[in-house]
């Protein structure tokens, strides 16, 4: 089981350029949560997302962010007309079900550079 | 409002010494509270989940309702336990509401 995989490690985007966040969540796993890790702080909660179906997405910033999770492939964050301030550790989680108790496995996240 | 706080940036101990990284949380209904950590820019992983009660690597937290804590605590503190160390809160939709989270720093 290779774990929750997150592509690219790194990514460096102009600004204006779009952004691509991959995650393949745990076999067996069909829940997949989005956080972002600006420099200095902590983890900040974005999107929840279930097979082709976002559950919750009260982290999202109103424009230009969106995220998906089709029924095939990974889960994608996309960000269109990325900006300084999106530089930051992306990190997605997976889990085998949506409730409280935990059981997520984080990736290694995408580390996003703006330039 | 749901929210976790944990005071400390910077938390800096010598080997042997004990740890305590202090933990508050402030949530309406019944909470599921974990510890994760983070070593050296690495994936986040589970520490400890207060459901659980067991103890990781040496560290212990216990879930303190009355004064809303969650302190997480070891008696003699490793060099190898040098990391970041997030307090995490579990909101609605299971979504994790996380502290600032503390650099715990073990000199030799």
């Amino acid at each position: 089981n290779a774990g929750v995989m997150q592509n690219p490690r790194h990514l460096v985007r102009r600004r204006g350029q779009e952004a691509r966040l991959r995650c393949s969540p745990m076999k067996g796993h069909s829940h997949v949560y989005w956080y972002r890790q600006l420099p200095e702080e902590g983890l900040k909660f974005m999107v929840y997302l279930q097979k082709e179906n976002i559950i919750d997405e009260s982290g999202m910033p109103k424009e230009r962010f969106s995220a998906e999770f089709p029924k095939e492939g990974p889960s994608i964050l996309r960000i269109q007309q990325v900006v300084r301030g999106d530089s930051a550790a992306y990190f997605c989680a997976s889990s085998p079900r949506g409730d409280r108790e935990g059981g997520y496995t984080f990736g290694s996240g995408t580390r996003l550079t703006v330039v | 409002a749901q929210r976790v706080t944990q005071p400390e940036k910077l938390l800096s101990v010598f080997k042997g010494a004990p740890v305590e990284l202090k933990c508050n949380y402030s949530y309406s209904g019944s909470p599921e509270l974990f510890w994760y950590v983070q070593y050296s820019r690495q994936r986040l992983q589970l520490l400890l989940r207060h459901i659980s009660r067991e103890s990781i690597k040496g560290f212990t937290a216990d879930l303190n309702k009355g004064e809303t804590s969650f302190h997480l605590k070891k008696p003699f503190a490793q060099e190898e336990d040098s990391a970041m160390y997030y307090c995490a809160l579990s909101g609605t939709t299971g979504k994790l509401i996380f502290g600032q989270g503390t650099t715990l720093q073990v000199k030799p």
